[in-house]
C-alpha cells in the first residue's frame, strides 16, 4: 500500500517551460489537493478536487491548472513556469468526510531558473 | 474567508521543557481541527485531530490539544519535549466545503 505517490521528486525547469507533476493515490479517496509549501508561509493550496471530475480553485491558483481525470489521479500543470512557481509542492488525499484527515505525498521540489 | 493563524513562527526549547503552540481560526460554521508535524527533509503527518465531543484531543508521541470554541482556538502541548520533536508543527481547519487550509507553521527546535 504505496498511499500518495508524486512524481518527479525533483525538477529544474527554465522560465517558460512547462511541466506536469503527477500525483496518485491509491486509498480509494475522494478528496485530493495540491498544495506548495514556502519558508514561512506554511502549506497555501492551490487547487481541490472534491471527487473524481471536479475541481475547485485554492488560495493560490494562478499559473496552475489541474485534471482530476479518474479517482486515483490529480495532476498539477505549469504552463508557463515563472521563478515565483519555485517551491516544494505537495500532494494529499482524504477519505472526503469532513472529520477524516488528508494524507501526504513525498513532495515534490521545483526550481524555475 | 477561512484563515488559520499559528501565533509562533519559530521556538526554541531545552528537552524536558514544556511546549504550548498557539492556533487560532476564523470560520463560522462548523470545523474540523488538525494538527501536523513535518520532520526535517519528510512530509507532513497527523499527530492528532478534533471534530466532535471531548474537547481536550490527545494524539501521538504525547501530544494534546484543546478546542476552545469561544476563543476560536486549537493550542498543541506537551508536557516534555525530546529532541525528537524538533520539527515544524502546522494548524490546520476544514470547513463545511472540505478544503483544508494550513496556517503559516512554527518551528520548533529542542536543544539537548
Amino acid at each position: 500500500n504505496a498511499g500518495v505517490t508524486q512524481t518527479p521528486k525533483f525538477q529544474v525547469l527554465k522560465t517558460g517551460q512547462s511541466m506536469t507533476l503527477q500525483c496518485a493515490q491509491d486509498m480509494n479517496h475522494n478528496s485530493m489537493y495540491w498544495y506548495r509549501q514556502d519558508p514561512g508561509m506554511g502549506l497555501r493550496l492551490i487547487y481541490y478536487s472534491a471527487s473524481e471530475g471536479t475541481t475547485d480553485k485554492g488560495e493560490v491558483p494562478n499559473g496552475y491548472n489541474v485534471s482530476r481525470l479518474n479517482k486515483r489521479e490529480f495532476s498539477l500543470r505549469l504552463e508557463s513556469a515563472a521563478p515565483s512557481q519555485t517551491s516544494v509542492y505537495f500532494c494529499a488525499s482524504s477519505p472526503g468526510d469532513r472529520a477524516n484527515e488528508a494524507f501526504f505525498g513525498q513532495g515534490t521540489r521545483l526550481t524555475v531558473v | 474567508a477561512q484563515s488559520v493563524s499559528q501565533h509562533n513562527h519559530h521556538v526554541i526549547l531545552s528537552e524536558a521543557a514544556s511546549l504550548e503552540l498557539g492556533c487560532n481560526y476564523s470560520y463560522g460554521g462548523t470545523v474540523n481541527l488538525f494538527w501536523y508535524v513535518q520532520y526535517p527533509g519528510q512530509h507532513l503527518q497527523l499527530l492528532l485531530k478534533y471534530f466532535s465531543g471531548d474537547p481536550l484531543v490527545k494524539g501521538i508521541k504525547g501530544f494534546e490539544a484543546e478546542f476552545i470554541k469561544s476563543k476560536f482556538s486549537f493550542n498543541l502541548r506537551k508536557p516534555s519535549v525530546q529532541w525528537s520533536d524538533t520539527a515544524e508543527y502546522f494548524c490546520a481547519v476544514k470547513g463545511s466545503w472540505g478544503k483544508l487550509q494550513f496556517g503559516a507553521g512554527t518551528q520548533v527546535v529542542v536543544t539537548p
